[in-house]
């Protein structure tokens, strides 16, 4: 079953624009995480927050996480063509003991930058 | 390179056929799931593994099983496949220790599986 779901499900923007995707999730959750993914790739990792921070920049990226409505942003700015893929965010739960760790994925949103 | 590998990269066969899929995790990580993602389904969790026992399971059918072996590396099984059993099958490692749950996915470039 689904725990995040992603919005919008696709975007189009111009080269050099900002592109801000949202997640919402139902559950408690450890950390989110947010992925990428190219055209019939392997998921690449780009930012994981844990539940009891707010917001998480990495080069481009900016995350924001709001336990209380539930719900997560990942922004991109000054976006490039190469950003262009789908982009996945995924709750982390853990539960107890070492290696028990579910991380559940949503539907992601297909980003588009066209040049 | 996420260091995490999958073979084989593409794999064709026919409905009622037996599939193994094979996985390597990243050298160090010792968990290993196993994820399904399809057109209509998005990623799906199908199991998880830590140190060779299951520690999780998700969406998985009682037609696939899957074993992580004492080298870590993992295997799964995909039996009596059905049309709609073509996806691509993702294989991802983490560390996931007691302390290190807070610790992303690394993972394969996955196996594509057509079912004829």
């Amino acid at each position: 079953s689904q725990q995040g779901e992603e919005d919008p499900q696709a975007l189009s923007i111009q080269e050099g624009e900002n592109a801000t995707m949202n997640c919402s999730y139902k559950t408690s959750i450890n950390n989110l995480q947010w992925y990428r993914q190219n055209s019939g790739r392997g998921l690449v990792h780009l930012i994981l927050i844990r539940s009891n921070e707010r917001e998480k920049h990495s080069g481009r990226l900016r995350v924001t996480l709001d336990t209380s409505k539930k719900s997560s942003s990942l922004l991109i700015t000054a976006s490039r063509a190469a950003d262009t893929a789908s982009y996945f965010c995924a709750t982390g739960l853990r539960h107890s003991g070492a290696g028990s760790y579910q991380l559940t994925f949503g539907k992601g949103t297909k980003l588009s930058v066209i040049p | 390179d996420s260091g995490v590998t999958q073979t084989p990269k593409h794999l064709i066969t026919a409905t009622g056929q037996r599939v193994t899929l094979r996985c390597s995790p990243r050298s160090g990580d010792l968990s290993v799931y196993w994820y399904q993602q399809s057109l209509d389904q998005g990623l799906q969790f199908l199991i998880q593994y830590y140190n060779g026992e299951e520690r999780a399971k998700g969406n998985i059918l009682e037609r696939f099983s899957a074993q992580q072996f004492p080298d870590l590396h993992s295997e799964l099984n995909l039996s009596s496949l059905e049309l709609g059993d073509s996806a691509l099958y993702f294989c991802a490692s983490s560390v996931d220790g007691r302390s290190s749950y807070n610790s992303p996915l690394h993972f394969g470039n996955g196996t594509r599986l057509t079912v004829t």
